[in-house]
């Protein structure tokens, strides 16, 4: 298997711009995940969808932020404005069904930089 | 909302010998444990999982404890290695599958 498929790896942007990150989950997963990791705050859950309906997003940091998946195979996160404090990578990760403490498989981040 | 804190230095061990990271967490009652290793550059890597009901689960040189009075878990690396350098992640999860996880405890093993 591929793993979690992440694009862009990395992403230099302007201030104001729109950024869209795109993450295919492993075949057969049904959950997935956007996370956030930067130093001062770690690995933070940004949204979580099951069965590509999202079920949590209160991660989210405000309305710059929206997540979809339109279908099991494909997810996106956009951030329109982009700001430099957006700055981090962020983390796609898939895993199994809920309820079993299954194992979360990561992507590789995608690196966004807003200068 | 839950909070989880890890060992809060860098931890600096000589090889060969047993390093021990802390997981401890408040106004959370996980039903699951895991510990990620991230290497720099790379995503989390899953190590181990530990549900409540268990006190302890091993793989290799890795251990694991999970002490749900105390709020506490602790990761051993025996023997450890070089190679075992990285960065070290706990999350928690309930019986859905929100793994929350904590700031995470970088470790550097002398040769």
């Amino acid at each position: 298997d591929a793993g979690v498929i992440q694009s862009p790896r990395h992403e230099v942007t302007e201030m104001g711009q729109e950024v869209t990150l795109r993450c295919k989950p492993i075949s057969g997963h049904n959950s997935l995940f956007w996370y956030r990791q930067t130093m001062m705050r770690g690995l933070e859950l940004l949204i979580y969808f099951n069965n590509n309906v999202p079920i949590d997003d209160s991660g989210m940091p405000e309305d710059r932020f929206s997540a979809k998946m339109p279908n099991a195979s494909f997810s996106t996160l956009k951030i329109q404005p982009s700001e430099p404090r957006d700055s981090a990578v962020y983390f796609c990760a898939s895993s199994l069904a809920v309820g079993s403490g299954n194992t979360i498989y990561f992507g590789e981040g995608s690196w966004l930089t807003v200068v | 909302s839950q909070k989880i804190e890890q060992n809060s230095e860098a931890l600096n061990i000589q090889e060969g010998k047993t390093a021990t990271l802390t997981c401890n967490y408040t106004n959370y009652s996980p039903a699951y444990l895991q510990w990620y290793r991230q290497d720099p550059g790379r995503g989390p890597v899953f190590l181990l999982l530990i549900r409540e009901n268990e006190k302890e689960k091993r793989k290799e040189r890795l251990k694991v404890t999970f002490d749900t009075t105390l709020k506490q878990s602790l990761f051993h690396i025996t023997a450890s290695q070089p190679a075992d350098s990285a960065t070290y992640l706990c999350a928690l999860a309930n019986t859905g599958n929100q793994f929350y996880f904590g700031t995470g405890t970088s470790l550097t093993v002398i040769p």
